[in-house]
């Protein structure tokens, strides 16, 4: 399949090893901020979403923490799968706004 | 399914071409957003419906393209006169006013 991204900063884990992505954000006016992965050929898919009122979200196996102080978002996975490769990236809406803006993506690659 | 869809996956078309790009968004969604990806890069806004209307345009947004959202359903993209930079992935997401936020798979358009 087609790559989603051919120079992007790569995270390689052991399969079965938690997984941290940090995403920075630049717009203090952001008030919602969702975690996509994304697959080779496919579209972004959701994983997880927070709402600038929290500081933590948990989901299924994936937790995300915002820190609202340094503009700085970050997705925890834990017990990464092999089916966790990919490319993750963090999206921003600013208050008020109906647009995602994403952030440059970075690739996971876990291993067996 | 009822996620969002695309049609065609896959263009290829000669330069100077005209082409047409469909998206079916989640049945219950109001909000349609166009998106354009490149290799490397995430993928970055082009325009945005409410219903039918268009509310939002992007700069990338040229004079050579155009959507419409004519029943506040589906929508169309249009290219025209085709240049080798639109070669891209084309996403359509849909969203429930301010939720929800899910991407169809991509029209891969290739210009030759």
């Amino acid at each position: 399949g087609e790559s989603v991204g051919l120079h992007l900063p790569t995270l390689s884990v052991q399969e079965g090893d938690n997984s941290i992505i940090n995403c920075a954000y630049s717009n203090s006016a952001s008030d919602y901020f969702i975690w996509y992965k994304q697959e080779s050929g496919k579209g972004p898919q959701f994983i997880i979403d927070i709402r600038s009122n929290m500081d933590k979200r948990q989901g299924q196996r994936v937790t995300v923490l915002l820190n609202k102080t340094v503009k700085h978002l970050s997705l925890q996975i834990a017990a990464t799968q092999p089916g966790d490769s990919a490319v993750y990236f963090c999206a921003e809406k600013q208050e008020g706004g109906n647009k995602l803006t994403f952030g440059g993506g970075t690739r996971v690659l876990v291993k067996p | 399914d009822t996620g969002v869809s695309q049609d065609p996956r896959h263009k290829i078309t000669k330069r100077g071409q005209n082409v047409t790009f469909r998206c079916d968004p989640i049945s219950e969604h109001n909000r349609l957003y166009w998106y354009r990806q490149t290799l490397g890069q995430g993928p970055e806004f082009l325009t945005y419906f409410q219903n039918e209307a268009q509310l939002e345009k992007s700069r990338l947004l040229s004079d050579r393209f155009s959507a419409e959202r004519p029943k506040g359903s589906f929508s169309t993209l249009e290219i025209q006169r085709t240049e080798q930079g639109d070669s891209a992935m084309y996403l359509c997401a849909s969203s429930l006013d301010d939720n929800g936020y899910t991407f169809g798979s991509g029209t891969r358009l290739t210009v030759v």
